[in-house]
């Protein structure tokens, strides 16, 4: 099974302020085959990116993703009251499907 | 609009089943493959399985392999997933959600049944 390790677990941050989240695979993930989710409290996950870097519909342009093989990012270029939250990496390139831990991004 | 409506909260005894539905709307039910992930309290993510909406096709992770079954009925457009021999580690919130028509992501997603398991 491929391993998602996500870092920082928690991310202490302002409004305003740049979010960079990490998403490491034990092994490479083929195709670029990653997405990233958003979930808040008592709600369902949200799905951001898919394909490492493509936005989902509707997802505001401050959200970006890169990366390939085993080193993937998100950032968020400026953070909104709405996005503090949990986000998770997703991995869809090998069975099974495996998800990382999560990054809190709380407000400092 | 897509919509994934899933039944409400369960508490079941330890060695019982649960089913939980997930009934769909806003597409049509032919085209996507339907995804179940759960959350054990305060944890991440959890893929448990996938099931084509024709019936004909499911997978399951090797952890839930012979514990778990996914079926469908396509007179109401509703996904089912049954879990068997319950134990406590089992208490969590189980998600459906709908495969992207692009990948094994998921694009809309239910909102979560809670199924407890306790003595």
């Amino acid at each position: 099974d491929i391993v998602l390790t996500q870092s920082p677990a928690t991310l202490s941050l302002s409004p305003g302020e740049r979010a960079t989240l990490a998403c490491g695979a034990s092994k490479s993930v083929s195709g670029t085959y990653l997405a990233w989710y958003q979930q808040k409290p008592g709600l369902a996950p949200r799905l951001l990116i898919y394909d490492a870097s493509t936005r989902a519909t509707g997802i505001p342009d401050r959200f970006s993703g890169s990366g390939s093989e085993t080193d993937f990012t998100l950032t968020i270029s400026s953070l909104e009251p709405e996005d503090f939250a949990v986000y998770y990496c997703q991995q869809y390139g090998d069975s099974p499907l495996t998800f990382g831990g999560g990054t809190k991004v709380e407000i400092k | 609009q897509v919509q994934l409506v899933q039944s409400g909260p369960e508490v079941k005894r330890p060695g019982a089943a649960v089913k939980v539905s997930c009934k769909t709307s806003g597409y049509s039910f032919t085209k996507n493959y339907i995804h179940w992930v759960r959350q054990a309290p305060g944890q991440g993510l959890e893929w448990m399985g996938i099931i084509h909406p024709n019936g004909f096709k499911t997978v399951s992770a090797q952890k839930f392999q012979g514990r778990v079954t996914m079926t469908r009925d396509t007179s109401t457009n509703t996904v089912y997933m049954e879990l068997s021999s319950l134990r406590s580690d089992d208490t969590a919130m189980y998600f459906c959600a709908r495969r992207h028509v692009y990948g094994d992501f998921m694009d809309y997603w239910g909102q979560g049944t809670l199924v407890t398991v306790s003595s």
